[in-house]
């Protein structure tokens, strides 16, 4: 079955920029999280969606960051007015919502910021 | 709070030699560990877990890891290293009593390479 997908695979924008980066996660998953990968570390949580709850904002950098889930399913992380420290690869996974339960990835979006 | 530290950056080993991957950990209450694996360019990719039950864990491609509690640890090993072995390896744990149940905290990565 598919995996998790997400768009764009690179992104490179001039600082002061928006930017939408979006997730597909697996079907079914109720849980979807997103990540940051900057070079040479480990991977920063951001923000944590589960069913209809409120999501989990503790991660987000700054008021820059947002992020919001339609229906569910699609996400979109939004970096607005966009600076060179944020250029790092964005990572989404999801998972079936239980604790327990591995999260699945996807491939990243690579974002650059000139 | 959870935390995890994998103390080495790089990991050397010839093809054919046993092969480890550090981690430990820190935590309030019980552990959920993981091991995920990325290779260039791509997504992480789950390995395997504890959760509870046996110490040692068996997981994809040969790896298994081994949960010693007194040592707060979760070493991944593998008996025989392939060249395709070779990528950045994360640990990462969650604890259910902390505030970030929710949340996978992972290390910073080990880069393992194995030499033909």
């Amino acid at each position: 079955g598919a995996g998790v997908s997400q768009s764009p695979s690179n992104k490179v924008t001039e600082k002061g920029k928006d930017v939408e980066l979006r997730c597909d996660p697996i079907s079914g998953h109720t849980a979807l999280y997103w990540y940051r990968q900057s070079l040479g570390q480990g991977l920063e949580f951001l923000i944590y969606f589960q069913g209809n709850s409120a999501p989990d904002k503790s991660g987000l950098p700054s008021d820059r960051f947002s992020a919001e889930r339609t229906g569910g399913s699609v996400s979109t992380l939004t970096i607005q007015r966009t600076q060179q420290e944020d250029s790092a690869v964005y990572l989404c996974a999801s998972s079936s919502g239980t604790s327990v339960n591995e999260q699945f990835f996807g491939p990243g979006t690579r974002l650059t910021v000139l | 709070a959870q935390s995890v530290a994998q103390p080495e950056d790089q990991v050397n080993v010839a093809e054919g030699n046993p092969l480890t991957v550090k981690c430990t950990y820190s935590v309030s209450g019980n552990p959920y560990l993981f091991w995920y694996v990325q290779y260039p360019n791509r997504g992480l990719q789950f390995l395997l877990k504890y959760i509870t039950g046996d110490n040692l864990v068996k997981g994809s491609y040969g790896f298994e890891a081994e949960f010693n509690k007194s040592q707060t640890s979760f070493h991944l090993k593998k008996p025989s290293a392939l060249v395709s072995d070779s990528a950045l390896y994360f640990c990462a744990v969650r604890d259910l009593r902390s505030g970030s149940a929710r949340q996978l905290t992972f290390g910073s990565g080990t880069q393992l390479t194995v030499l033909p």
